[in-house]
């Protein structure tokens, strides 16, 4: 049963557009949010959070969009530049353990 | 401050072999959570210590163990290696238990032979 989905194993996108990157959660007690990056060879790198109390966080060209009737997160990236080329990883905490459940992926390819 | 280290970065095991893999929690950590990524999928939760105790385990078999030291280095252990282990193993390190951001390590390439 995955808790955390992430249903476009792929996204392609020109530079300067905007990267809309989508996350599905199916578990009400989770209480934040939370975006990875990750490079090949490399481990994640800890992007952007959002707590469940929230509907909105921003950080330069990241901005994390939470949809709670919806269970549905969303990352924009404005405008993509090439160094964003990576795989991404919604990952929500549960409130209980304290652990992180990620979701599946997203390569996003930003091209010229 | 350095960031998580962990070693080694590549291993290759024989099935039914034992491997110890090791990770250094960012400066001031004293929460580590060890996650096993396969090919394909995000990072499965394995377990996590805090201040050298075991706070939690996901779906894993008795075989995954684990210590936390006194400097909240961490230690993964692995018993009787299966097929189905090959993965990136990686370790994140919090500054506290509920902490919201993990900073993760490069993590460890092991592949079961």
């Amino acid at each position: 049963d995955q808790q955390v989905k992430q249903n476009s194993p792929s996204l392609s996108v020109q530079e300067g557009r905007i990267s809309i990157l989508n996350c599905d959660y199916t578990n009400s007690m989770f209480d934040y949010f939370l975006w990875y990056k990750k490079y090949p060879a490399e481990g994640p790198t800890f992007l952007i959070s959002i707590s469940s109390i929230k509907d909105k966080n921003e950080d330069g060209r990241f901005t994390v969009f939470l949809n709670k009737s919806a269970k549905h997160l969303s990352l924009h990236i404005v405008p993509s530049q090439p160094g964003d080329s990576a795989v991404y990883f919604c990952a929500a905490k549960d409130t209980n353990t304290d652990k992180l459940i990620f979701g599946t992926g997203t390569r996003l390819q930003v091209f010229p | 401050e350095t960031g998580v280290t962990q070693s080694p970065t590549h291993l290759i095991k024989t099935r039914g072999q034992q491997v110890t893999l090791r990770c250094s929690s960012q400066s001031g950590h004293n929460t580590v959570s060890w996650y096993q990524q396969a090919l394909g999928q995000g990072p499965q939760f394995i377990f996590q210590y805090y201040r050298e105790e075991e706070n939690g385990r996901g779906n894993f078999p008795p075989r995954f163990s684990g210590l936390q030291f006194p400097n909240y280095s961490s230690e993964l252990n692995v018993n009787a290696l299966e097929l189905d282990d090959s993965a990136l193993y990686l370790c994140a390190s919090s500054l506290d238990w509920g902490y919201t951001e993990a900073f993760f390590g490069q993590g460890t390439r092991l592949t079961v032979v």
